[in-house]
Order: structure tokens, then C-alpha cells, then sequence
């Protein structure tokens, strides 16, 4: 499958707790963006990665929310402290160019804070 | 106003209806537009893209781009069961906007 891996698909949190999101992006593909989807709302862009750098975080919260795309491994979106309102489908989407109109995404990781 | 508005629906019609699906959006600045499908508990799945103004037909399934008046429209002729999904708008200048998505069911 050289689709875009999400893991976990699910992941219960009690408030307090750390989530830590992974995102493989398909084979070839260098750019990495992150979105949050509320039930009955869009997608909203959260943060665009390339291998190593942050590009654009300008829809990622201030605090306790942090983004990296290492040389070696998966995208990871990690969510300190969780609360309530971290519930949601947070998904991974990936491209072979710095084109954000041809993106590929991945079935998404199920977050419940409870 | 949002930047991107669609109508949640919910829209239900029998097999082999026209299904017509709009988004109106705000943003001049937007040069790209595409749709997506998603099943339920599943990612979104590009349909089409289309660039500026214009159509652009590929088997059932027809998008169209009004720069003039901010809109854009998908259309599904013949539809089937299978295309029973939530089909999300969204228009990319230098980043993706995305609309809110309409909830459609083909009933057999």
C-alpha cells in the first residue's frame, strides 16, 4: 500500500495527557500538511512541512500543539496537556511538490480526550 | 463570513438523479479549485481539480468554475448508491481552504 499511513486510527487521552499523532507520507512525497475535522465542519488547516523545516504553522495553536517532520521517519503531531476540546479527526495529508492543491490524505487518527 | 461557504445538506435523491453541489467563496486570490469525497470514517479523496475558470469532465462527474461570481459547482449525472459521501469544496492560492462538506445520499 503506498498510500498515506496514519497510526493510530484511534487514541483515547485522558485530559492531562500527551498525544502523539504519526504521519508516513506516500512513497516520494517530501511535504506534509496537518488538519484538524470537527464532526459537521471542514477541514482546517493546522501546519505544511518539508523534511526538517516547518513552512507554515499559521493554523496550529499557539500552545501546547508542536509539528515535526524528521529526516528519518513519520510526521509527528504532538498535543500536550489535552483537553476536551482536542476531540477530533486529525488528518495527514502529503504532496510530491510544493503544490498544496494535489494532496493526498490519510484515513485519520480518531482523538477522544476524555 | 467564512471564506468558503457549502450547504451541509443533509441532500437525498434516487439512483440516476443529477446531483448538483455548490460552494460560494470570498477570496479572489484563489487560482486553484477541487473537490473531494469522503466516506464515513475515512480521509478525503481528490476527485478533481480545476484551475481558474472554466469545466473540466471526467466520467459522471463535471466541475465548474465562475471566478466572475465566486462560485463553484460539481455535478454527478447518473448517480449510484456509491456515491453516497460527504463531498468537500476547496480552493488553494497559496494554501488549502476548505468548505464545511455536503452529506449526500443515493437511495437505490
Amino acid at each position: 500500500n503506498a498510500g498515506v499511513m496514519q497510526n493510530p486510527r484511534h487514541l483515547v487521552r485522558r485530559r492531562g495527557q500527551e498525544a502523539r499523532l504519526r504521519c508516513s507520507p506516500m512513497k516520494g512525497h517530501s511535504h506534509v500538511y496537518w488538519y484538524r475535522q470537527l464532526p459537521e465542519e471542514g477541514l482546517k488547516f493546522m501546519v505544511y512541512l518539508q523534511k526538517e523545516n516547518i513552512i507554515d504553522e499559521s493554523g496550529m495553536p499557539k500552545e501546547r500543539f508542536s509539528a515535526e517532520f524528521p529526516k528519518e521517519g513519520p510526521s509527528i503531531l504532538r498535543i500536550q496537556q489535552v483537553v476536551r476540546g482536542d476531540s477530533a479527526a486529525y488528518f495527514c495529508a502529503s504532496s510530491s511538490r510544493q503544490l498544496a492543491y494535489e494532496q493526498y490524505f490519510g484515513p485519520g487518527t480518531r482523538l477522544t480526550v476524555t | 463570513q467564512k471564506e468558503v461557504e457549502q450547504d451541509p445538506g443533509p441532500l437525498s435523491v434516487p439512483e440516476g438523479a443529477i446531483v448538483s453541489l455548490n460552494c460560494t467563496y470570498s477570496n479572489s486570490a484563489f487560482q486553484y479549485f477541487m473537490w473531494y469525497r469522503q466516506y464515513s470514517r475515512k480521509g478525503p479523496e481528490l476527485l478533481m481539480y480545476t484551475y481558474s475558470s472554466g469545466n473540466k469532465e471526467d466520467g459522471r462527474f463535471t466541475a465548474q468554475v465562475d471566478k466572475s461570481s465566486k462560485y463553484i459547482s460539481l455535478f454527478i449525472r447518473d448517480s449510484q448508491p456509491s456515491d453516497s459521501a460527504t463531498y468537500l469544496c476547496a480552493m488553494s492560492a497559496n494554501d488549502m481552504r476548505f468548505g464545511a462538506g455536503t452529506r449526500l445520499t443515493v437511495k437505490p
